[in-house]
C-alpha cells in the first residue's frame, strides 16, 4: 500500500515561494499508475485541488493557481514536488499530496486515492 | 467551474442509527463521477466511496453511496463510533475536479 508523507517549511513570508515534498513509499513513482498531486484545506476555501502531473510529463493544475504552480517528480528519490510563488496570506492552508487515478490512456482524472497526513504552512511575516 | 452543495451542514445521530447526506451539483455529472470522502478530526481526508456507488478497497459495507446526474447520497447505516467525522463529496465530471463544503457527522 502506497504512503505519501509531505515536507518542507511551515511558515513562508508574503511574496516568497512555497516549496513543498511528498516522499512516496510502499511503491514506485515509475511503476505506479498515477498522476502524482497536491491538494490544500483552509477554513475560507475548504478542499481546493492545486495540480497533479504523470510520469510522462503531462501536467493538469487548477486554473485559479497555474500561473504560480510549478510541479516535479524525482524518480530516484521515489519524490515529488510543488512549488508555489508569490503566496499570500490566502495560500495558508494545510497542504496534501495525493495519488490522483487516471484511466489507461492517462487522459482523464478520476479521484484520490492515497494521502499524505498533511503539512500546514501558514504565509506570514 | 461545477458547484457542489452538500447539506444539510450537520447532521446529528445517535450510534447504531443512520444518517443521510446529500450532494447537488449544479450541472450533470457525466458517467455519475462522483466520489465520497471521510476526514476524521486532524487526520487527511480518506476515500470512500467513487463512481457515486462503489466502495473504495476496505471500506465496511455499511457506508453506501447512490444518485445519479445533479443529486447523490450517502448513507451510513449503524453508526459506529469512529464513524463522526467530516464528510466530503468530489466531482470528476469536469477535469477541474470539486469539493462540496463538507456535512459534519455529530454524535447525539
Amino acid at each position: 500500500q502506497l504512503q505519501l508523507q509531505e515536507s518542507g517549511p511551515g511558515l513562508v513570508k508574503p511574496s516568497e515561494t512555497l516549496s513543498l515534498t511528498c516522499n512516496v513509499s510502499g511503491g514506485s513513482i515509475t511503476s505506479s499508475h498515477y498522476y502524482w498531486g497536491w491538494i490544500r484545506q483552509s477554513p475560507g476555501k475548504g478542499l481546493e485541488w492545486i495540480g497533479s502531473l504523470s510520469l510522462g510529463g503531462n501536467s493538469h493544475y487548477n486554473p485559479s493557481l497555474r500561473s504560480r504552480v510549478t510541479m516535479s517528480l524525482d524518480t530516484p528519490k521515489n519524490q515529488f514536488s510543488l512549488r508555489l510563488s508569490l503566496v499570500t496570506a490566502a495560500d495558508t492552508a494545510v497542504y496534501y499530496c495525493v495519488t490522483d487515478r487516471t484511466n489507461y490512456s492517462w487522459d482523464r482524472l478520476y479521484y484520490f486515492n492515497f494521502w499524505g497526513q498533511g503539512h500546514l504552512v501558514t504565509v506570514s511575516s | 467551474e461545477i458547484v457542489l452543495t452538500q447539506s444539510p451542514g450537520t447532521v446529528s445521530v445517535s450510534p447504531g442509527e443512520t444518517a443521510t447526506l446529500s450532494c447537488r451539483a449544479s450541472q450533470i455529472l457525466n458517467n455519475d463521477y462522483l466520489a465520497w470522502y471521510q476526514q476524521r478530526g486532524g487526520q487527511a481526508p480518506r476515500l470512500l466511496i467513487y463512481g457515486a456507488s462503489t466502495r473504495a478497497d476496505d471500506i465496511a459495507d455499511r457506508f453506501s453511496g447512490s444518485g445519479t446526474g445533479t443529486d447523490f447520497t450517502l448513507t451510513i447505516t449503524g453508526l459506529e463510533p469512529e464513524d463522526f467525522a467530516m464528510y466530503y463529496c468530489q466531482q470528476y465530471s469536469d477535469m477541474l475536479r470539486t469539493f462540496g463544503q463538507g456535512t459534519k457527522v455529530e454524535m447525539k
